[in-house]
């Protein structure tokens, strides 16, 4: 069972330009958290979507950022127009929210580390 | 409290010392403590998840225990080996779905 993917690992883009962060949830999973670390910060909550849906999105800056989970294929983090305050390391986790308790797991992928030059 | 926050920042113990760390999260709207476990350039690995007060979790020589009334979480270690080495988080989930992190205590086991 493989675990969270998310791709690129690395990716460098210059100011002004799109990036796109895929991550793709263990196998089983419908409920997707995207997370960003900034340099000598730790991981900040940015949003919560399940299949088709953003469930809470409070800690996704307003202006520039997006996130989606279609019925098919990953989950999509997009940044309009970066600037280079949003080089950091961003985190997805997946988890099986049917039951209660233990169920609730996060499972973290590997993390995309952007680079805004 | 508003936020999790965790004590020490970083902890530096000899190889065989048993230690412990202290997470405080918000007790209003509680939902679920998380612990992990996150060494440098890999992703954080789940260690525990707990939701009763009282809970107590255990997976090998490392335990964890919650008090829910108020707001803490203790993370044990028993007798560190250097590859214990690691930042360990703690995440409190309230009643929605937010999932707020501490900012890690980092350990440092010497041999």
């Amino acid at each position: 069972n493989a675990g969270v993917m998310q791709n690129p690992r690395h990716l460098v883009r210059r100011r002004g330009q799109e990036a796109r962060l895929r991550c793709s949830p263990m196998k089983g999973h419908s409920h997707v958290y995207w997370y960003r670390q900034l340099p000598e910060e730790g991981l900040k909550f940015m949003v919560y979507l399940q299949k088709e849906n953003i469930i809470d999105e409070s800690g996704m800056p307003k202006e520039r950022f997006s996130a989606e989970f279609p019925k098919e294929g990953p989950s999509i983090l997009r940044i309009q127009q970066v600037v280079r305050g949003d080089s950091a390391a961003y985190f997805c986790a997946s988890s099986d929210l049917t039951g209660t308790g233990d169920n609730n797991e996060q499972f973290f992928g590997p993390g995309t580390r952007l680079t805004v030059l | 409290i508003l936020n999790v926050e965790q004590s020490p920042q970083s902890l530096h113990v000899q190889e065989g010392d048993s230690t412990n760390f202290t997470c405080s999260f918000p007790s209003s709207n509680f939902y679920a403590l998380h612990w992990y476990r996150w060494e440098t350039a890999k992703s954080p690995e789940a260690l525990f998840v707990m939701t009763l007060n009282g809970d107590e979790k255990k997976k090998g020589r490392i335990s964890a225990t919650l008090n829910t009334k108020e707001g803490y979480s203790y993370l044990y270690i028993k007798g560190s080996q250097p590859e214990d080495s690691a930042t360990y988080l703690c995440a409190s989930r309230t009643g929605g779905f937010k999932t707020i992190f501490g900012a890690g205590t980092r350990l440092f086991v010497k041999a």
